[in-house]
């Protein structure tokens, strides 16, 4: 079945680090590849996303790739600030038909 | 403003008894969906609707209902058969017909006291 997979936190930085979160996944066909982003004691906010293979989402400094031959949908940011201490969720959709599957979250912390 | 409406935003519960935690929405988005999130866990989904007058369980619906008797509206019930209901609760939305991902609530904290 579909599945994510992503790096356990917590994830720890410097202000100004360069901040990598992988996610790797499995699905049949193309689904569509979402990052969220959680503030405490928040919802989820749609933070990016990219709908087919070779496609970058990008919003506020955070970019992935959508690589089909890795199956992977990695999350950067050049520069990490205080503010962007969250908990992040990898997700994907097989189709628009179908429930969005969420990886289990990575909480990130960012030191000033 | 189009979005989701949770209330409310902390819910206190006595043993024993049924407390429904409401999600109202605006967007005119046709499925409704409601996660459990732990402390330091992921999302489970309890239960999920994608018209009205009709919902599916989730992983974990043991416990809870739901009803959609209108497109705005898909309250959940906590049961007093669900043994351990103290988590945070969000509500999502999504358009049929196309992948743009759900759109959250701000979620209701319940605790059991």
């Amino acid at each position: 079945g579909n599945s994510v997979t992503q790096m356990e936190g917590p994830v720890t930085l410097s202000e100004e680090a360069f901040l990598t979160i992988n996610c790797t996944y499995t699905a049949t066909g193309y689904p569509s590849l979402f990052w969220y982003v959680q503030y405490p004691g928040e919802g989820l906010q749609l933070l990016l996303k990219a709908t087919k293979a070779d496609d970058k989402g990008s919003n506020k400094g955070f970019e992935a790739t959508y690589r089909k031959e890795t199956t992977s949908f990695h999350l950067e940011k050049g520069s990490v600030q205080v503010s962007d201490s969250a908990v992040y969720f990898c997700a994907l959709s097989a189709s628009s038909a179908s429930k969005i599957i969420f990886g289990s979250g990575t909480r990130l912390s960012i030191r000033p | 403003d189009g979005g989701i409406t949770q209330s409310p935003k902390y819910l206190f519960r006595k043993e024993g008894q049924n407390v429904t935690l409401s999600c109202e929405q605006n967007l005119n988005h046709d499925a409704m969906y409601w996660y459990r999130q732990d402390p330091g866990q992921g999302l489970r989904l309890i239960y999920y609707s994608q018209i009205v007058n009709d919902f599916q369980k989730g992983d974990i619906a043991e416990g809870y209902s739901v009803s959609r008797e209108k497109k705005e509206s898909f309250p959940l019930t906590v049961t007093s058969a669900q043994k351990n209901p103290t988590a945070f609760y969000l509500c999502a939305t999504a358009r049929t017909g196309d992948n743009y991902g759900y759109t959250f609530g701000s979620g209701t904290r319940l605790t059991v006291v």
